[in-house]
């Protein structure tokens, strides 16, 4: 069956540009979360969605970082004015009833 | 604070001896445990969890874990490795009562099978 899908698949941008990555989750899963995987900080969380209630944003670095999810499925991550330290592989996950999360293959984003 | 410690950035075995990556944690009240591997560019594949029971916990590709509440610990073993199984390995914890989703991950060993 079709897995959590990510795009682009790597994105080079130049710093202060504006990025969004996209994260298509399970069929069906309620639960969507958004990871940052770089070599000096290993795997941090970002932000958390679970049905229609408030996101859990606590991980988010800045506000310069915001994600949506549209109609409890899609879910967009924007950076804005990225920086050189944004730089990271980030990493989307959905997650149904049981307590797996399901990765996607994740959005490498180069800010030079 | 909760927190999860891989002590070894890698990890060396020859192919056909077992295989150990360490992992222990520190969280209040009952742990839930799991670990993933990663594959060179590809994103985080679950491998076996711990949420309550037998201590033992088996997983896929022939990996199982043991949680021990007196040590905080949760070793990943194998008991045959084989020259596949290099790759990054991550454990983590649930760091919310609740919600399992919202994980803390220990830096990674990676693991290196030799032929």
């Amino acid at each position: 069956g079709a897995g959590v899908s990510q795009s682009p698949s790597n994105k080079v941008t130049e710093k202060g540009k504006d990025v969004e990555l996209r994260c298509d989750p399970i069929s069906g899963h309620t639960a969507l979360y958004w990871y940052r995987q770089s070599l000096g900080q290993g795997l941090e969380f970002l932000i958390y969605f679970q049905g229609n209630s408030a996101p859990d944003k606590s991980g988010l670095p800045s506000d310069r970082f915001s994600a949506e999810r549209t109609g409890g499925s899609v879910s967009t991550l924007t950076i804005q004015r990225t920086q050189q330290e944004d730089s990271a592989v980030y990493l989307c996950a959905s997650r149904l009833a049981d307590t797996v999360l399901y990765f996607g293959p994740g959005t490498r984003l180069t800010v030079l | 604070a909760q927190s999860v410690a891989q002590p070894e950035d890698q990890v060396n075995v020859a192919e056909g001896n077992p295989l150990t990556v360490k992992c222990t944690y520190s969280v209040s009240g009952n742990p839930y445990l799991f670990w993933y591997v990663q594959y060179p560019n590809r994103g985080l594949q679950f491998l076996l969890k711990y949420i309550t029971g037998d201590n033992l916990v088996k997983g896929s590709y022939g990996f199982e874990a043991e949680f021990n509440k007196s040590q905080t610990s949760f070793h990943l073993k194998k008991p045959s490795a084989l020259v596949s199984d290099s790759a990054l390995y991550f454990c983590a914890v649930s760091g919310a009562a609740g919600n399992t989703g919202k994980l803390i991950f220990g830096q990674g060993t990676t693991l290196q099978v030799k032929p």
